[in-house]
């Protein structure tokens, strides 16, 4: 049980497109989900708390416009990356609460702006 | 500010065993998580640890001492598939957690 879907795993797109990556918990539901994002051979960094039927909740330094987060329903949490430029390129990452105290992952999504 | 300290790099041959520390300063803990992740992977949960103590699950082991700040993950048996990065993640409340910056595993033949 506990497992998180995210889709796409890949994703190459221009400068200045915008790419949307989509979180799904399969067996149970999230009414919160996490985003993150991590550089090569670097610790996750948290980018915004996703709840859902209200508004993320992004951390400091993170652009809100830039990064839409939509969390529609209790099963799936969306991240659109807008306007995307090189510096955007990463490994983006979400999960979910798992029980009290533990996180499942989703198998991330390597973006690639060029 | 709040941080986590690890490692950066563990090396130890297989079948040995092997000790990866983690000290943490926050300003809120209810307890220290681990997790693994290989290369392009995402990384799955290990184990937690909100009491004192050793928490065992198989070959992997977790201890947490609070009035220390640290705590500890012991792999046994090492096998060549346990090379990857290891994280420490204390959980701050509220469903925050703060991810150290990760110990990379590398098990030698």
């Amino acid at each position: 049980g506990a497992v998180v879907s995210q889709h796409p795993s890949r994703v190459i797109c221009k400068s200045g497109t915008s790419v949307k990556i989509e979180c799904r918990s399969l067996d149970f539901q999230a009414t919160t989900m996490f985003w993150y994002r991590q550089f090569p051979k670097q610790s996750l960094m948290l980018m915004a708390t996703s709840n859902e039927g209200s508004k993320a909740t992004y951390e400091q330094g993170v652009e809100k416009d830039k990064f839409l987060i939509n969390h529609a329903s209790l099963t799936l949490s969306t991240l659109t990356v807008t306007s995307a430029h090189p510096e955007d390129s990463s490994f983006y990452i979400c999960s979910a609460t798992y029980r009290d105290y533990g996180y499942t992952f989703g198998s991330g999504t390597r973006l690639t702006v060029v | 500010g709040q941080s986590l300290e690890q490692p950066s790099e563990v090396t130890a041959v297989e079948g040995a065993i092997v000790q990866i520390n983690c000290t943490y300063q926050t300003s809120g803990f209810y307890g220290l998580s681990w997790y693994q992740q290989h290369d392009g992977g995402a990384p799955t949960f290990l184990s937690y640890n909100a009491l004192d103590g050793l928490e065992e699950t198989g070959r992997f082991s977790s201890f947490l001492s609070r009035s220390d700040s640290y705590g500890y993950l012991l792999l046994q048996e090492l096998q060549m598939k346990d090379s990857a990065s290891y994280f420490c993640a204390a959980n701050t409340g509220g469903f925050k957690t703060i991810f150290g910056a990760g110990t990379r595993l590398f098990v030698k033949a």
